[in-house]
């Protein structure tokens, strides 16, 4: 069955740094999301991705955060500067035509 | 507005029993979507709904929409250790890219 697949699993950071999240969606799915849940906490909506552009944003996708698809597979969530509070768990998931989302299985990032 | 509450936020019952959970959100949506979390695991998508539709059913899952009481629920019968989890109800507004807005979660334990 196919999957959305992230890399890398945990990701270790000092604060002020760039990092960038990976994922590879389902094949022939057409949108792109990224989420978060820090620790404890709901998971929120970042941003959406659709035809090579933004979607949809959240206030939370501020000017720190870019997404990219580089090429034909690849979906990457990059963040320029890490604060302490990007330390959570990054989700990515993609969808077909109706909305029904299915969900990597994240990226922990700890900002130190 | 916090949209897609759900209740009990904890839940646990015998291996056996039936689980039921409830979400209820406020604004009109498109779809609402289960998922299955697993302790700081990713999220399994469980089943969609849409506006449209009363009630789905799929394996030993069975979930309800109401859209005039704005809320839905999750039925899982014949319960197993393996169900324990966190499930999360979701919903969006419509259009393809759209993102969800997640609920906090109910914890269901099953006892062995």
């Amino acid at each position: 069955e196919p999957e959305v697949t992230q890399t890398p699993s945990h990701q270790v950071t000092q604060m002020g740094q760039e990092v960038i999240l990976r994922c590879v969606p389902i094949s022939n799915h057409l949108y792109f999301y990224w989420y978060r849940q820090i620790l404890g906490q709901k998971v929120e909506f970042l941003v959406s991705f659709y035809n090579n552009e933004i979607s949809e944003k959240s206030e939370i996708f501020d000017d720190q955060f870019s997404v990219e698809r580089p090429d034909g597979s690849n979906f990457t969530l990059k963040i320029r500067s890490t604060k302490l509070e990007d330390s959570a768990m990054y989700f990515c998931a993609s969808s077909g035509q109706f909305n029904e989302q299915f969900f990597g299985p994240g990226t922990r990032l700890t900002v130190l | 507005s916090q949209q897609g509450e759900e209740d009990p936020q904890a839940l646990s019952i015998q291996e056996g029993e039936n689980a039921t959970m409830n979400c209820s959100y406020k604004t009109s949506i498109n779809n609402l979507q289960w998922y299955r979390q697993n302790s700081g695991r990713g999220l399994v998508h469980l089943i969609l709904i849409r506006s449209n539709e009363r009630e789905k059913h799929s394996g030993r899952l069975r979930v309800t929409l109401d859209t005039s009481k704005k809320s839905s629920s999750l039925l899982i019968t014949a319960s197993r250790a393996a169900d324990t989890a966190s499930y999360f109800c979701a919903t969006d507004s419509g259009g393809g890219a759209d993102g969800l807005t997640f609920g906090k979660g109910t914890h269901l334990i099953i006892q062995p």
